[in-house]
């Protein structure tokens, strides 16, 4: 079965740090490309990082530049996002999602997704 | 960036009938080299992930019930749910992956009358 499971949302401080996981399995990890999506509470979707099949290429919208890093272990089967100066608008479920497109180099829909983990910012 | 924009924000449809939903994109998300469009729809049930219903426009998802259609072309798009369900009630999200930042729309909510 097709699966990814996210892990390592909890409660945090404003301009702390955090790291998720996502575990893949029950395909070739290494042959697709990867993305987090967020979810604020009673919002809809937003795209906030995605990362090439090897790794080697990433993107970011404007509003985690510089404070987001995705990156991922193919050996591992793991996807992760380390967060950081985070602040109460990054509060939010944080879904990972494997990308269908078969361009190298290019984003395209997601048609896999966790369940999600939480992250809360929050004193 | 381009801008998606959804309406209604809410409908509410009698079980068996049709429920329309609109996207619109700032831009247009046609790629004229392979002629498609870059445009996918979701649906979200109360607690759930998102799952993949439409991609390219009007490709239905392997398993999505083909209830479910997806039209349109350039700028302007519609999903169609051809005879409304009681396990259809969700949010439903299109999104443009033709330019990023890749864009969702804000949703639309859809209910039973």
């Amino acid at each position: 079965e097709v699966q990814l499971v996210e892990s390592g949302g909890g409660l945090v401080q404003p301009g702390g740090s955090l790291r998720l996981s996502c575990a893949a399995s029950g395909f070739t990890f290494s042959t697709y490309a990867m993305h987090w999506v967020r979810q604020a509470p009673g919002k809809g979707l937003e795209h906030v990082s995605a990362v090439s099949r090897d790794g080697a290429s990433t993107y970011y919208p404007n509003s985690v530049k510089g404070r987001f890093a995705i990156s991922r272990d193919n050996s591992k089967n793991t996807l992760y996002l380390q967060m950081g100066s985070l602040r109460a608008e990054d509060m939010a479920v944080y879904y990972c999602a494997r990308d269908r497109g078969a361009a190298a180099g290019m984003y395209y829909y997601m048609d896999v997704w966790g369940k999600g983990t939480t992250v809360t910012v929050s004193s | 960036d381009i801008v998606m924009t959804q309406s209604p924000d809410s409908l509410a449809v009698s079980l068996g009938e049709r429920a329309t939903i609109n996207c619109k994109s700032s831009q247009s998300v046609l790629y004229s080299s392979n002629s498609k469009n870059y445009l996918a729809w979701y649906q979200q049930k109360p607690g759930q992930p998102p799952k993949l219903l439409i991609y390219w426009a009007s490709t239905r998802e392997s398993g999505v019930p083909d209830r479910f259609s997806g039209s349109g072309s350039g700028t302007d798009f519609t999903l169609t749910i051809s005879s409304l369900q009681a396990e259809d009630v969700a949010v439903y999200y299109c999104q443009q992956y033709y330019s990023t930042p890749l864009g969702f729309g804000p949703g639309t909510k859809v209910d039973i009358k």
